[in-house]
């Protein structure tokens, strides 16, 4: 069974305090790993796709790495408003095309 | 539309009654998603359609639930004598059409239902 695990549940981090999200997933072949941002009240919102091991996106402050058994989501001197919840995703070969989401993150960032 | 439209945003129903929550995906979307999302939980899968395909029904959690989508467009997910265990978030996102890549999903803002 496919299986996608977020660490930790919640994060509490003073502004410009850099950190990372881990996300270890248990799958039979990976066709993407994906990042989304959800605000509370608001749907998710998407960030990263990452296909293979050794990749690495980048957008703003955030940082996206996959290697073969987990991603990590580096935030790098973060600001208040990159508080929310992230959410890692799997999507895997050889079938349904039915990304299968963690629990996610909390983030909170104080002035 | 500019993104995936859902409606309505907030339902609070009785226990017993039966409600409809509509979405209204991205135009030229042809697969479309519902997920729910409990307090703390993450986002369980509910359906799958796409395209002209029979949908893949297999994340609906008892045979009260249940969802259309007519002409390859506008879906509706129809849960029957609702319980209290079925408050939450109900989500629909919608993705081109599955290639030989990882598909991103765009979400709606979600439908809230609270049953008391």
């Amino acid at each position: 069974e496919d299986q996608v695990t977020q660490s930790p549940e919640a994060l509490r981090l003073q502004e410009g305090e850099s950190s990372s999200l881990n996300c270890s997933y248990t799958v039979s072949g990976l066709r993407g790993l994906f990042w989304y941002r959800q605000d509370p009240g608001k749907g998710p919102e998407f960030l990263f796709t990452l296909y293979s091991a050794g990749e690495e996106k980048e957008k703003e402050r955030l940082k996206a790495t996959l290697t073969k058994k987990e991603s990590f989501l580096h935030i790098t001197a973060p600001k208040p408003e990159d508080s929310a919840t992230y959410l890692c995703a799997v999507q895997v070969t050889g079938g349904s095309y039915i990304p299968t989401f963690g629990r996610g993150t909390s983030l909170i960032v104080h002035p | 539309g500019a993104g995936v439209s859902q409606s309505p945003s907030n339902k609070v129903t009785e226990k017993g009654k039966d409600v409809e929550l509509r979405c209204d995906p991205i135009s030229g979307h042809t697969a479309l998603y519902w997920y729910r999302q409990s307090l703390g939980q993450g986002l369980e899968f509910l359906i799958y359609f796409q395209g002209n395909s029979a949908p893949d029904k297999s994340g609906l959690p008892s045979d009260r639930f249940s969802a259309e989508r007519t002409g390859g467009s506008v879906s509706t997910l129809t849960i029957q004598r609702t319980q209290q265990e079925d408050s939450a978030v109900y989500l629909c996102a919608s993705s081109l059409a599955i290639g030989a890549g990882a598909n991103v999903l765009t979400f709606g803002a979600g439908s809230r239902l609270t049953v008391l």
